[in-house]
């Protein structure tokens, strides 16, 4: 079944304490973002990646770092979340180039930083 | 800079009622635009989307939106609501020159 898998579904951390949130995706999409969702403000983008070794900065970078080692996984790292990291997060992914497609989105994290 | 603005942050209707979420966008260039829906606690699911063609675009679960260029806008229609599209819709729009990036609404919520 095509599917972009998150993980973990729900996480509480203190402040500080360094997290990563995994994402995978099995559709061989070249694209992959991760965004988060705060109530009234839609969906805002992190960080992107068009490639393997290629990400790029969305509209929320600060305070994040991503990874693209891999083309099927793309991990979200808090090197020292804060408080108002708390949000829930998504990855996503498509098909990039020319073919560029919809976004294929994962089942989402529920993060809580106290 | 790109915007996509939905006129409505909260709807409530009737069962049976019609429905049209409103989404305007701020792009000059070639757009592909789509309609999310996120039903409580899931993730977002592809509504409909319009790359080119047809402006009238038929989705799932009896959705439609139109693309009127002239008014940057791709409204969201449904003849007759029921229950179960009580969800968050967004719209969202990727221009083709802005390295794919897609440009989210604030989102509307949809009680019915």
């Amino acid at each position: 079944e095509a599917q972009v898998t998150q993980n973990p579904r729900y996480l509480i951390t203190v402040t500080g304490k360094k997290l990563t949130v995994t994402c995978s995706q099995n559709m061989n999409h070249e694209y992959m973002s991760w965004y988060r969702q705060d109530p009234g403000l839609g969906l805002r983008q992190i960080y992107y990646s068009m490639n393997v070794e290629v990400t790029d900065k969305g509209d929320v970078p600060e305070g994040y770092k991503v990874s693209r080692k891999e083309k099927r996984n793309f991990p979200l790292i808090l090197e020292s979340p804060s408080p108002n990291q708390t949000s829930l997060y998504f990855c996503a992914s498509s098909f990039g180039g020319t073919g560029h497609t919809e976004a294929f989105f994962g089942q989402g994290t529920r993060l809580t930083v106290v | 800079a790109q915007s996509v603005s939905q006129h409505n942050h909260h709807v409530i209707l009737s069962e049976a009622a019609s429905l049209e979420l409103g989404c305007n966008y701020s792009y000059g260039g070639t757009v592909n635009l789509f309609w999310y829906v996120q039903y409580p606690g899931q993730h977002l699911q592809l509504l409909l989307k319009y790359f080119s063609g047809d402006p009238l675009v038929k989705g799932i679960k009896g959705f439609e939106a139109e693309f009127i260029k002239s008014k940057f806008s791709f409204n969201l229609r449904k003849p007759s609501v029921q229950w179960s599209d009580t969800a968050e819709y967004f719209c969202a729009v990727r221009g083709q020159r802005s390295n794919y990036q897609l440009i989210w609404g604030a989102g509307t919520k949809l009680i019915i």
